[in-house]
């Protein structure tokens, strides 16, 4: 069973970088093309994608955050990771991670719990 | 950029009941378009892939419907469990903007 689990601090100063990881396990990212992705949640609000990574790097960006997020992975860890730059208290949110498959278009098959991510001095 | 506009944005039902979920996209996505279930804390699920596919291990009392711009979700014989949030995100769209509706509170009446 593939699970995922987001981490990071749960406290971001602004102006600074957030910075999560998505620790992968029950599955290898490095096996065959995958994608991975981040989704976030602001409170009282929907769901907002960010982006997606392909297994080999390639990335796949939100025009809203594709000037100040960029997103990674790691094979030999087996997780990928996230970086937003300049955050502001608008990025207050939890942060989900999720393995995306294609099948007829794309989704999200299996996601993370979610962390909170707080901006603020 | 492609908006998807859920109704209702809350709904209150019983156990047994049956509910539908519409979700409308600005427009033409084909049939891409996902459902998802959200109870806060946990996981979201994908239910329905591509307008209508089961994902699995989900019950068979949610199926999913449409094409183009309007698309359904329907859960049939409602649980406890399916009290929650619910999610129609398209992956239409190139570059990556796969938006969400605003989602569908399903409340226990």
């Amino acid at each position: 069973q593939v699970r995922l689990q987001e981490s990071g601090p749960g406290l971001v100063k602004p102006s600074q970088t957030l910075s999560l990881t998505c620790s992968v396990s029950g599955a290898s990212i490095g096996s065959g093309i995958s994608y991975w992705a981040w989704i976030r949640q602001p409170a009282g609000k929907g769901l907002e994608w960010i982006g997606r990574v392909q297994n080999s790097g390639n990335t796949f960006y939100s025009p809203f955050f594709k000037s100040r997020v960029i997103l990674s992975v790691d094979t030999s860890n087996n997780h990928f990771s996230l970086n937003l730059t300049s955050v502001t208290a608008a990025d207050t949110a939890v942060y989900f991670c999720a393995r995306v498959t294609y099948d007829r278009g794309f989704h999200m098959d299996v996601w993370g719990k979610g962390t909170t991510v707080t901006v603020s001095s | 950029d492609i908006h998807l506009t859920q109704s209702p944005s809350s709904l209150s039902a019983s156990v047994g009941d049956r509910v539908t979920i519409t979700c409308r996209a600005s427009e033409t996505i084909t049939t891409y378009l996902n459902w998802y279930q959200h109870v806060p804390g946990k996981a979201p699920k994908l239910l329905i892939s591509a307008a209508s596919r089961l994902a699995s291990g989900v019950p068979t009392r949610f199926s999913g419907s449409g094409s183009r711009t309007f698309f359904t979700l329907s859960i049939s014989d409602l649980q406890p469990e399916d009290f929650a949030t619910y999610y129609c995100q398209q992956s239409y769209s190139t570059p990556d903007m796969y938006t969400f509706g605003q989602g569908t509170r399903l409340e226990i009446k």
